[in-house]
């Protein structure tokens, strides 16, 4: 079965240190994996996506995740949190039996403190 | 949230009630996606569409329905089998490619 696991609930960061949003991910094949940002009773924002190619993944607001294949992680990362970057991050992996289904985790509380 | 447009934005119903929620857009998508927002659950896929005319059940599809009569629209019909209908729910739509793009969403609260 294929699975996104989302390890903490919330992460805590100080504005202006880097941060770093866990995810890891079970597919068969070749994952396709997303980010998206949620900020609060809002849809939710696309960050950027991993399909093919490199594996530093460069997105929106300065966001940028790193895919390892060898530890099927797809961790998002920032170089300088601002107070700002606070929402719910989620990761999601493309359902890889063709059927365009996508699974997300159960998301990340990212906390940016001044 | 793009060209996709969901209302109301908070809808309250009473038990025993049909509500339907709306989803537009403008972005000429071929697939669309409804969601169910839960806190501490995530997203969970309650239908999808591929196509027009056509639609698929996805993992909480019970108490739920959809129809896909235009491109542009997906509505979805939580009737009183939902035991359990609140919560946020979220529309989603996408072209060819892999990116799903949401719109603004709706909360729904049973009275």
């Amino acid at each position: 079965a294929q699975s996104v696991a989302q390890p903490e609930d919330q992460v805590n960061v100080a504005e202006g240190n880097p941060l770093t949003v866990k995810c890891t991910y079970s597919v068969s094949g070749n994952p396709y994996l997303f980010w998206y940002v949620q900020y609060p009773n809002r849809g939710l924002q696309f960050l950027l996506k991993y399909i093919t190619g490199d594996n530093l993944v460069k997105g929106s607001y300065g966001f940028e995740a790193e895919f390892n294949k060898s530890q099927t992680s797809f961790h998002l990362k920032k170089p300088s949190a601002l107070v700002s970057d606070s929402a719910l991050y989620f990761c999601a992996v493309r359902d890889a039996s063709g059927t365009y289904k996508y699974i997300f985790g159960t998301g990340t509380r990212l906390k940016v403190l001044a | 949230d793009g060209g996709i447009t969901q209302s109301p934005k908070y809808l309250f119903r009473k038990e025993g009630q049909n509500v339907t929620l709306s989803c537009e857009q403008n972005l000429n998508h071929d697939a669309m996606y409804w969601y169910r927002q839960d806190p501490g659950q995530g997203l969970r896929l309650i239908y999808y569409s591929q196509i027009v005319n056509d639609f698929q059940k996805g993992d909480i599809a019970e108490g739920y329905s959809v129809s896909r009569e235009k491109k542009e629209s997906f509505p979805l019909t939580v009737t009183s089998a939902q035991k359990n209908p609140t919560a946020f729910y979220l529309c989603a739509s996408r072209l060819a490619g892999d990116t799903q793009y949401f719109g603004p969403g709706t909360r729904l609260t049973v009275l």
